[in-house]
């Protein structure tokens, strides 16, 4: 067990809807990823942030946002979604934050776009 | 293009074999992560490497990082079906951790 949970485990819906996906980060840890890993493309970086500031920022669609609340936790917004976006969605969380810090992740949620 | 190019894609072996994976690059990274994804979990992070031509052994797997720190392989002695998984390095690139995608590993009793 990493100690990253993520919320909800499947997530069924329809192009055009808008979702929200969570992670809490284990606890003590300060910054929070969130990845997309697809088939085709692998595991990509979407947005990164550290004790609620955004800290990067990488593939993320105009249509997708994050934050990351006082208490740490993490919400991906996915909006006006595409068949495209199904994917599992990864959050992670380590400590510092640096770009070498270890990743742990979470069991992830699988979005399927009908 | 992948910044981090992973080989072989797929492996299929015996349980018993020995077997290596590459994960190679153009570009110079401050240090490789490997990590193991098992069906249905998130990757776990399995070694660090940080110094170029660092050696690092975890039980049956050897982790290697290259002279220049643009190249990593994790090879795996008698691998067993407790080994199956995807396999992926990222390297530390900027402020982004930037993954490979992966060497899937199936190891058959």
């Amino acid at each position: 067990d990493s100690g990253v949970t993520q919320t909800p485990k499947h997530l069924i819906t329809a192009t055009g809807q808008r979702v929200t996906l969570r992670c809490s980060p284990r606890s003590g840890d300060l910054s929070v990823y969130w990845y997309q890993q697809s088939l085709d493309q692998g595991l990509q970086f979407l947005i990164q942030y550290y004790n609620g500031e955004e800290r990067a920022k990488g593939n993320i669609l105009e249509r997708f946002s994050a934050q990351q609340f006082p208490d740490l936790h993490s919400e991906l917004n996915l909006s006006s979604l595409e068949l495209g976006d199904s994917a599992l969605y990864f959050c992670a969380s380590s400590v510092s934050g640096e770009n070498n810090s270890p990743l742990h992740f979470g069991n992830g949620t699988r979005l399927t776009v009908t | 293009t992948q910044l981090l190019e992973q080989s072989p894609q797929f492996l299929s072996i015996q349980e018993g074999e020995n077997l290596t994976v590459y994960c190679n690059s153009s570009s110079v990274f401050s240090s490789l992560q490997w990590y193991r994804q098992e069906p249905g979990e998130g990757p776990v992070l399995l070694v660090t490497v940080v110094t170029g031509g660092e050696v690092k052994k975890l039980k049956r797997l050897t982790f290697q990082f290259g002279d220049a720190r643009k190249d990593s392989s994790l090879h795996i002695t008698a691998a067993q079906p407790g080994d199956t998984g995807l396999y992926l390095c990222a390297g530390a690139r900027g402020n982004k951790l930037v993954f490979g995608a992966g060497t899937i590993l199936r190891v058959k009793s």
